[in-house]
């Protein structure tokens, strides 16, 4: 049972727009949650997380919005650049320890 | 320069044979991860440790084995139990109770033939 979903398998967007990547939850014991940028053959690399405590955290381009009530957060890239181009982990936890992967959504940024 | 490290980068072996990834970091932290990566899939955790000579199973942990004898080092070692073991691996670490932020390695892709 997948505990962490991101739906949209790929998103394509248009350089300059934005990109908005989404993600479900169904654990309402997570209290943090992250997001991680792959590229092909490359270790994941942190890009911006948010505690419950919060519904908005903001780094550059990059925006996390968290909604308790529907278990759902996005991550907003403004504007896309085609250097963004890459796996979007969603992941959250409940506890110090461990932390639960999504699956991923493949981003093309179009110049 | 801080980070993780892992060896080698593509590993080949035969079916039937154990292989033992490296997994080296040197940001003194406490908890280090193992995961894989299927094509499609996201990460799922193998296994984790939290301290030295402490470790316990994720997810998927049939098929693997791991050690932690020193605080920098977590090699995970693919038995020729594991029935699809061709994968692309990767190690993390973080800093266990202060942030649950994960530094990942470059991985390995494992193939068995």
């Amino acid at each position: 049972d997948q505990q962490v979903k991101q739906n949209s398998p790929s998103l394509s967007v248009q350089e300059g727009r934005i990109s908005i990547l989404n993600c479900d939850y169904t654990n309402s014991m997570f209290d943090y949650f992250l997001w991680y940028k792959k590229y092909p053959a490359e270790g994941p690399t942190f890009l911006i997380s948010i505690s419950s405590i919060k519904d908005k955290n903001e780094d550059g381009r990059f925006t996390v919005f968290l909604n308790k009530s529907a278990k759902h957060l996005s991550l907003h890239i403004v504007p896309s650049q085609p250097g963004d181009s890459a796996v979007y982990f969603c992941a959250a936890s409940a506890t110090y320890d461990k932390v639960i992967f999504g699956p991923g959504t493949s981003l093309s940024v179009i110049p | 320069d801080g980070g993780i490290t892992q060896s080698p980068k593509y590993l080949f072996r035969k079916e039937g044979q154990n292989v033992t990834l490296s997994c080296e970091q040197n940001l003194n932290h406490d908890a280090m991860y193992w995961y894989r990566q299927d094509p499609g899939q996201g990460l799922r955790l193998i296994y984790y440790s939290q301290i030295v000579n402490d470790f316990q199973k994720g997810d998927i942990a049939e098929g693997y084995s791991v050690s932690r004898e020193k605080k920098e080092s977590f090699p995970l070692t693919v038995t020729s139990a594991q029935k699809n073991p061709t994968a692309f691996y990767l190690c993390a670490s973080s800093n266990g109770r202060e942030s649950r932020e994960q530094f990942f390695g470059p991985g390995t892709r494992l193939t068995v033939l």
